[in-house]
């Protein structure tokens, strides 16, 4: 357990609202992601973190933004949400060591766009 | 092309036996990690093994090995003594670049495999 909070879990809403997801983590880590995960395409890098104000695109952040003023917030916000964007969506961060690396996810939020 | 293929869509085994599940990578780095991880039906990210690229040693973790040949590009996982909670989707995953430049945590996965486990 990497001590990461997503919320909410679960949530509905329409198109053309805005939605910010929140991941909070409890760990002091310097890394943090958001991916989404949809059917026949694993997961997919949406943004990352690497400390605070510092944030950079991944390979899916067309109509995504992040913020992360403080070490255990990253905060993901759809700015006017698509039914393209319903997805499960998973924070995570990031753990190394000498000679391994872990990339531990939350448990993940829902959302369903209509 | 695809970075991360995982043939085999679902895989079936028997409880206490061992189960081999295919990954193969493509990337023209020398320095890349490679990740195995865990979906069960309800939904979280279990994560299971890493191993780097200059790790002679294939990683172990408990009852999951991780087979890598690297001049093949292979990563496959191995569960030995498979039991009914390893039911799931395992999903492998890769982190191109140099771990220690900014490229922790972004990785590339596959589809994933499905496994049934039996009684």
């Amino acid at each position: 357990d990497a001590g990461i909070t997503q919320s909410p879990r679960h949530k509905v809403t329409e198109t053309g609202t805005p939605v910010t997801l929140r991941c909070h983590q409890t760990e002091n880590h310097r890394y943090m992601y958001w991916y989404r995960q949809d059917p026949g395409h694993g997961l997919r890098l949406i943004h990352y973190s690497y400390g605070v104000k510092d944030t950079d695109k991944g390979e899916v952040s067309d109509g995504y933004s992040v913020s992360r003023s403080k070490t255990e917030d990253f905060l993901l916000t759809l700015e006017s949400a698509t039914s393209s964007q319903t997805s499960v969506y998973f924070c995570a961060i990031s753990q190394i060591g000498q000679s391994n690396e872990k990339l531990f996810f939350g448990s993940g939020t829902q959302l369903s766009v209509l | 092309a695809q970075k991360i293929t995982q043939t085999q869509p679902g895989m079936f085994v028997q409880e206490k036996e061992a189960v081999t599940l295919d990954c193969t990578y493509d990337t023209s780095d020398q320095s890349y990690g490679l990740f195995w991880y865990k979906q069960p039906s309800s939904g979280e990210m279990i994560f299971l093994i890493y191993q780097g690229s200059y790790d002679e040693q294939n990683a172990t973790e408990g009852r999951y090995s991780l087979n890598f040949q690297k001049a093949r590009k292979s990563a496959n996982l191995v569960i030995s003594a498979s039991q009914l909670g390893d039911s799931a989707m395992y999903f492998c995953a890769m982190r191109e670049g140099d771990a220690g430049g900014t490229s922790y945590g972004k990785l590339t996965f596959g589809q994933g495999t499905i496994l049934t486990v039996h009684p």
